[in-house]
């Protein structure tokens, strides 16, 4: 089946790690998405690819750095420098054309040990 | 299961009565809109779209309504289901051209037996 794959469910990180938070997608689309979800608020976006090789800086970038080397792929990686982590992530991924549906995965919910 | 949100706004309907969220968007020049189902501890669901030329477009049990006028946007549910039970947000895409959706806070639909 088509989907958006997030890996993993749960991710606890310490004090001064990076981590990297996996997002796969076999839909062929262009496009993918990450956003930050915290409670009380609606979705916020961090990154956004458009095609491989390229990326833009979304609303709440600072902290946070991605890649798109592959289509299938947009890993997001927490940095040490992004204060408060702890945080339900979203990815997503839509065709790049005008007026598409962004279609998302089941999450990372990330906590600080 | 995991709270997307602890402080919505919430809804609480009579199972096999008729759902009415709504959403108030920004941005005057946001020309295509969309409605998501988030269950709690998984990612949006892709409900229903709407382009900023049309005023109402019917799926599967749901309604979208957009009001320009008013910058208004609702989502009809009939006959709501307990399965109907999540919390509702609506998205606007501001930028003609681009793909960077704006998300609403989200309402949280409850359904009494």
């Amino acid at each position: 089946d088509g989907g958006i794959t997030q890996s993993p469910k749960y991710l606890f990180r310490k004090e001064g790690q990076n981590v990297t938070l996996s997002c796969e997608q076999n839909l062929n689309h262009d496009a993918m998405y990450w956003y930050r979800q915290d409670p009380g608020q609606g979705l916020r976006l961090i990154y956004y690819s458009q095609i491989v090789n390229d990326f833009q800086k979304g609303d709440i970038a600072e902290g946070y750095s991605v890649s798109r080397e592959k289509k299938e792929s947009f890993p997001l990686t927490v940095t040490s420098a992004q204060k408060n982590p702890t945080a339900f992530y979203l990815c997503a991924s839509s065709y790049y054309r005008v007026n598409q549906p962004q279609h998302f995965g089941d999450g990372t919910r990330l906590s600080i040990l | 299961g995991e709270s997307v949100g602890l402080h919505l706004p919430t809804l609480s309907v009579q199972e096999g009565d008729n759902s009415i969220i709504n959403c108030a968007y920004s941005n005057s020049a946001s020309d295509y809109f969309i409605w998501y189902k988030q269950e709690s501890g998984k990612g949006p669901q892709f409900i229903i779209d709407i382009r900023s030329n049309m005023d109402k477009r019917q799926g599967q049990r749901v309604t979208v309504l957009l009001n320009k006028t008013v910058k208004h946007l609702s989502l009809q549910i009939a006959a709501t289901q307990p399965g109907d039970s999540a919390v509702y947000f609506c998205a606007e895409n501001p930028i003609q051209g681009a793909q960077k959706l704006v998300f609403g806070q989200g309402t949280r639909l409850t359904i009494n037996p």
